[in-house]
């Protein structure tokens, strides 16, 4: 059974400072999204990494792909009030029966 | 364009009756997958619409069901509410169906379900 781990699951921290939200599976992600979702919206995708060692940066949101495809993190530089939310990661397995798998967040609070 | 429209966005229900939920996907796409969100199990899949036929199944009973139309609107439908049916009800789309795709969703604002 695959399994999506996200730590940590909840992180309040100040304006200005950095953070990284780890995303994990026992199995190998053919592709793999991070989204953010405020408080009475859906999800918005942030990013899609697909190959191994993939790096991509978004303003101050960087996301990596681990080598072997089974581990990703999301880097914020500089945090800000407007980057609270929830983060999530999901990932799509294609050995035997496709699947896609949401994580089981992080819920992240930046203070003014 | 226009993002995924769902509707209701908030409804109120008894133990014992039935709900519809409605789907508008983002022109162009075919794909319509829906989603059920609880604080203590995250996101659940319920299933997948692709050229109005049920590609994916999540591990959610009978009383979920769902379907597509030839325009890709979707709906679902939940018969005999129970009151751990209480959820955020998450609509995606996506132009084809996963497999084919690198797997990104665009989700609509969602249905909040309470049931009494």
């Amino acid at each position: 059974t695959q399994l999506l781990e996200q730590s940590p699951q909840f992180l309040s921290i100040q304006e200005g400072e950095n953070l990284t939200v780890y995303c994990n599976s026992s199995s190998v992600f053919s592709s793999l999204q991070w989204y953010r979702q405020e408080p009475g919206e859906g999800p918005v995708l942030l990013v899609t990494v697909v190959t191994g060692g993939e790096v991509k940066k978004l303003k101050r949101l960087t996301f990596q792909f681990g080598d072997a495809r089974k581990d990703s993190s999301l880097h914020i530089t500089a945090a800000q009030p407007g980057d609270t939310g929830l983060y999530l990661c999901a990932g799509a397995f294609t050995s035997g029966t496709y699947k896609y798998i949401f994580g089981t967040g992080t819920r992240l609070k930046v203070l003014a | 364009k226009a993002g995924v429209t769902q509707t209701p966005r908030y409804l109120i229900k008894t133990r014992g009756q039935q709900v519809t939920l409605s789907c508008s996907p983002i022109s162009g796409h075919r794909s319509v997958s829906w989603y059920q969100q609880t604080p203590g199990q995250g996101l659940q899949f319920l299933f997948e619409y692709f050229s109005e036929t049920q590609r994916n199944k999540g591990n959610f009973p009978g009383r979920f069901s769902g379907r597509q139309f030839s325009n890709s609107r979707s709906e679902m439908n939940v018969s005999t509410l129970e009151l751990g049916d209480s959820a955020l009800y998450l609509c995606a789309s996506s132009r084809t169906y996963r497999e084919l795709s690198t797997g990104e969703l665009f989700f609509g604002e969602g249905s909040r379900l309470t049931v009494l």
